[in-house]
């Protein structure tokens, strides 16, 4: 089955421990992102990679790295979290630049930082 | 930089009846795509339906159309017959065909159909 498999869906924290979210998907997407969605913001990019080694950043990026050392896999580290990160994180992937393009999403993480 | 604006944070709508979402966008951009994806409570995103910016022809999925108006920028969502199941928040997105893949979306629209 044609997924993205994004783990844990939930995690607590304390503010300094850092932590990684896993993104992986089966379909030799391109393109992989992670959003986080804020109550009244909607989602904002955070990274973007449009192959492997390639990242760029995206709207929200301080406080978090990504990184794409394989095609299939892009994990979101945040290296000290902080309270302002909590947040609903997603990850997307898809093939980029095609005339049927989409957005193929895992289903969500929810994070608290305290 | 490109934005995306949903003026309407909540819309209610009556089982069975019709119901439009608004959108509307700014970019500098003639080529791209714009989105309407929908978040229902177990949270999954779901695309609803996709509209690329150099076809004037709207799209259309089942009960789901849109209203493109490129001049304007403007992209409304029209559900028609509404179901319980269409109960969800709902993002409109975009997306250039530049070489950077960002994609941009709204703040939402939470949908409430009333039985």
């Amino acid at each position: 089955e044609a997924q993205v498999t994004q783990n844990p869906r939930y995690l607590i924290t304390v503010t300094g421990k850092k932590l990684t979210v896993t993104c992986s998907q089966n379909m030799n997407h391109e393109y992989m992102s992670w959003y986080r969605q804020d109550p009244g913001l909607g989602l904002r990019q955070i990274y973007y990679s449009m192959n492997v080694e390639v990242t760029d950043k995206g709207d929200v990026p301080e406080g978090y790295k990504v990184s794409r050392k394989e095609k299939r896999n892009f994990p979101l580290i945040l290296e000290s979290p902080s309270p302002n990160q909590t947040s609903l994180y997603f990850c997307a992937s898809s093939w980029g630049g095609r005339s049927n393009e989409k957005l193929f999403f895992g289903s969500g993480t929810q994070l608290s930082v305290l | 930089a490109q934005t995306v604006t949903q003026s309407q944070p909540e819309m209610s709508v009556q089982e069975a009846e019709t119901v439009t979402l608004s959108c509307t966008y700014d970019t500098s951009e003639s080529d791209y795509y714009l989105f309407w994806y929908k978040q229902p409570p177990s949270r999954q995103m779901i695309l609803v339906i996709r509209q690329e910016a150099y076809k004037q022809q709207n799209a259309t999925e089942n009960r789901f159309s849109v209203n493109f108006q490129k001049a304007a920028k403007s992209f409304s969502l029209k559900i028609s017959d509404s179901q319980l199941g269409d109960a969800a928040m709902y993002f409109c997105a975009y997306r250039d065909t530049s070489g950077t893949y960002k994609y941009i979306f709204g703040t939402g629209t939470r949908l409430k159909v009333l039985a």
